[in-house]
């Protein structure tokens, strides 16, 4: 099992709907959850962060975690052709001491 | 106030070359992380280096070394260069080294390995 799981996409979502993108991880004990955007050609920048069980709202933006089920979520309400972007999941592995990153979600927003 | 800065931006060496990339955290942040991106994968985990010292090392060959230094910018060295190499190579800085530990990226630095 991978460390932390997303789907690839491509996601296509029509401009103005919810966008729903989807991590699953392996480590039980992780406490800490990371979505980062990356634009073609750029790096990372981080969105959102989330370290307790349930939702988290930052504008249109709202991050769910679900730690019994190892899950966590970002959900993009009034999706916008500028949200089109990979979207990253990221986990704190403390044992580890390392930030661990998905493959990335590809968001495409369609006018 | 400066981001995170890497340098340089792109470089293409040849195989069996070594590289050395650099990176400069934003003021006041202690820790730096390394981070190796293959076009349409995630970042890959490649170091964290907290305070000049190593916190946490991914699954990287014994080619890939870093370093940091007193003023807490830092080195990734890749000796012996392979064709799958060729990435970008992402250095992030943070303020702690726990589970809180958002990080902020630099622009990347692009090896090409030919």
């Amino acid at each position: 099992q991978k460390e932390v799981e997303q789907n690839s996409g491509p996601l296509s979502v029509p401009e103005g709907a919810i966008a729903s993108l989807n991590c699953t991880y392996s480590d039980r004990v992780s406490q800490s959850f990371f979505w980062y955007r990356q634009y073609s050609g750029k790096s990372p920048e981080l969105i959102m962060s989330i370290y307790s069980n349930g939702d988290k709202e930052d504008g249109r933006f709202t991050a769910q975690l679900n730690k019994a089920s190892q899950y966590v979520s970002l959900l993009i309400r009034d999706s916008q052709p500028s949200d089109s972007a990979t979207y990253l999941c990221a986990v704190w592995y403390s044992s580890a001491s390392k930030i661990i990153f998905g493959s990335g979600t590809r968001l495409s927003i369609r006018p | 106030d400066a981001g995170v800065t890497q340098s340089p931006t792109h470089l293409i060496k040849t195989r069996g070359q070594h590289v050395t990339l650099r990176c400069s955290p934003i003021s006041g942040h202690k820790s730096v992380s390394w981070y190796q991106q293959v076009l349409g994968q995630g970042p890959q985990f490649i170091f964290q280096y907290y305070e000049k010292e190593e916190r946490g090392r991914g699954n990287f060959p014994d080619r890939f070394s870093a370093r940091q230094f007193p003023n807490y910018s830092s080195e990734l060295n890749v000796n012996a260069l392979l064709l799958g190499d060729s990435a970008l190579y992402l250095c992030a800085s943070s303020f702690i080294t726990s589970g809180a530990n958002v990080l902020t990226f630099g622009a990347g630095s692009r090896l090409t390995v030919l």
